[in-house]
């Protein structure tokens, strides 16, 4: 069975510019989580997805956004890009929205801002 | 505010030796608890979880934790650790009985194993 997949793998921007992520989760999975991870801040929580609707939301700007389609394949989006936003983006999945279920995590999105 | 510390930044074991990584977390009441590992370019990979019940719980690569309630802890151990354990190690929690999927991560700690 295929994991997650992640799409870019690696990714060059430069300031301003927007971004879009992709992550197709596990077949059978509804529910899509991203992550933000940084040598600073480490892992920190982006958004969750569950049958295409956003269930709960981290402590980032607007300026990052998601969505989720009816296939449960997930993009997230991140605008006017800073410097700061250079990061390892995780999406991971899992098959319902309980939080006891195992979350499978994607290899991720390599994110360089210039 | 809930959270999660790894006092260990870097760890060096030789290999064959044992393995204790810290975790302790700051939380209202017990949370779920997690560790998962990530190994260089990869992404993570759960190792074990607690919900409830026995304090010591088994998990994959034969590691498991134990739960303390009375330090807020939720250790990692391995008896005799391999050189492809050498990765990063993060302990997560989450409010128990939480129907959302969100985790709150420790920092990490990187794990290095010498020949």
């Amino acid at each position: 069975k295929a994991g997650v997949t992640q799409t870019p793998r690696y990714l060059i921007k430069t300031r301003g510019q927007q971004v879009t992520l992709s992550c197709s989760p596990i077949s059978g999975h509804r529910s899509v989580s991203w992550y933000q991870q940084t040598p600073g801040q480490g892992l920190q929580f982006l958004f969750e997805y569950f049958s295409e609707t956003q269930r709960n939301k981290g402590n980032f700007p607007g300026r990052f956004s998601g969505r989720q389609f009816s296939n449960s394949r997930s993009e997230m989006n991140v605008s006017t890009l800073e410097l700061g936003d250079s990061a390892l983006y995780l999406c991971a999945s899992r098959r319902d929205g309980l939080i006891t279920g195992e979350l499978f995590f994607g290899e991720g999105s390599r994110l360089t801002v210039l | 505010a809930q959270s999660v510390t790894q006092p260990d930044i870097h760890i060096t074991v030789s290999e064959g030796a044992s393995l204790e990584l810290r975790c302790n977390y700051s939380y209202g009441a017990t949370p779920y608890l997690f560790w998962y590992v990530q190994s260089p370019g990869q992404g993570l990979q759960l190792l074990l979880k607690y919900f409830s019940g026995d304090t010591l719980v088994q998990g994959i690569k034969g590691f498991e934790a134990e739960f303390k309630r009375s330090q807020s802890s939720f250790n990692l151990r391995k008896p005799s650790v391999h050189w492809s354990d050498a990765a990063e190690y993060f302990c997560a929690v989450a409010p128990p009985g939480g129907s959302q999927g969100n985790l709150i991560f420790g920092k990490g700690t990187k794990l290095s194993v010498k020949p």
